[in-house]
């Protein structure tokens, strides 16, 4: 069975202590994996794609890598406005019909 | 960009009153839309997988008689909460992905949420 799983949990930040979320996958073969903001109340925002082991997208203070186990998605200098709850999610080669299979999320909290 | 909205963002319901939710792509063309619920402190749920002109295909454990989707058109699908109870309340949340579907533009954009209250 497809599984993500995403760690911690929860984590809180100074305002300019970098840090990472890490999300690993078991899955039977990976098409995509991608990263989701989600702020509280609102449906999630797309941030990146990530297709191949080796590959890296950024985006400002974010950048997401992946490996064929596990995605790192690395926060240089956050500020409090990063504060959000970030998702990962497999999409599988074949059999899926394109679906995400989410994880449960790391809730980044940022303080000044 | 891609910007999906839906409507309502939030309605509360008397019990055994069934509720429609809208779901549109603003600024592309949506093949396959998927709705979702979330619960509080929870991730995102599948529900369905909603393909433009057919029927959609509900995930396990969903009731499909329940919640009744209509993908009617390339941006828009209707989610149909029928004889709604307090357990049905939830997050629901709707996304559409970008047709056409390359590897490199195959990319769920997601809705704003409708919170749903049933009293």
């Amino acid at each position: 069975e497809d599984q993500v799983t995403q760690s911690p949990e929860a984590l809180r930040l100074q305002e300019g202590e970098s840090s990472s979320l890490n999300c690993s996958y078991t899955v039977s073969g990976l098409r995509g994996l991608f990263w989701y903001r989600q702020d509280p109340g609102k449906g999630p925002e797309f941030l990146f794609t990530l297709y191949s082991a080796g590959e890296e997208k950024e985006k400002e203070r974010l950048k997401a890598t992946l490996t064929k186990k596990e995605s790192f998605l690395h926060i240089t200098a956050p500020k409090p406005e990063d504060s959000a709850t970030y998702l990962c999610a497999v999409q599988i080669l074949t059999g899926g019909g394109n679906k995400l299979t989410f994880g449960t999320g790391t809730q980044l909290k940022v303080e000044l | 960009g891609a910007v999906v909205s839906q409507h309502p963002s939030w309605v509360i319901c008397k019990s055994g009153t069934s509720v429609k939710i809208e779901c549109r792509s603003l600024d592309f063309q949506a093949t396959t839309m998927f709705w979702y619920r979330q619960f509080p402190k929870q991730s995102l749920m599948l529900m369905a997988t909603s393909n433009e002109g057919s029927k959609a295909t509900y995930e396990q454990g969903v009731e499909k008689d329940k919640f009744l989707i209509n993908h009617a058109s390339l941006t828009l699908s209707t989610l149909t909460v029928t004889s709604a109870h307090p357990e049905d309340s939830s997050f629901y949340i709707c996304s559409a992905r970008r047709y056409p579907g390359t590897v490199s533009t195959d990319t769920q954009y997601f809705g704003p949420g409708t919170r749903l209250t049933v009293l």
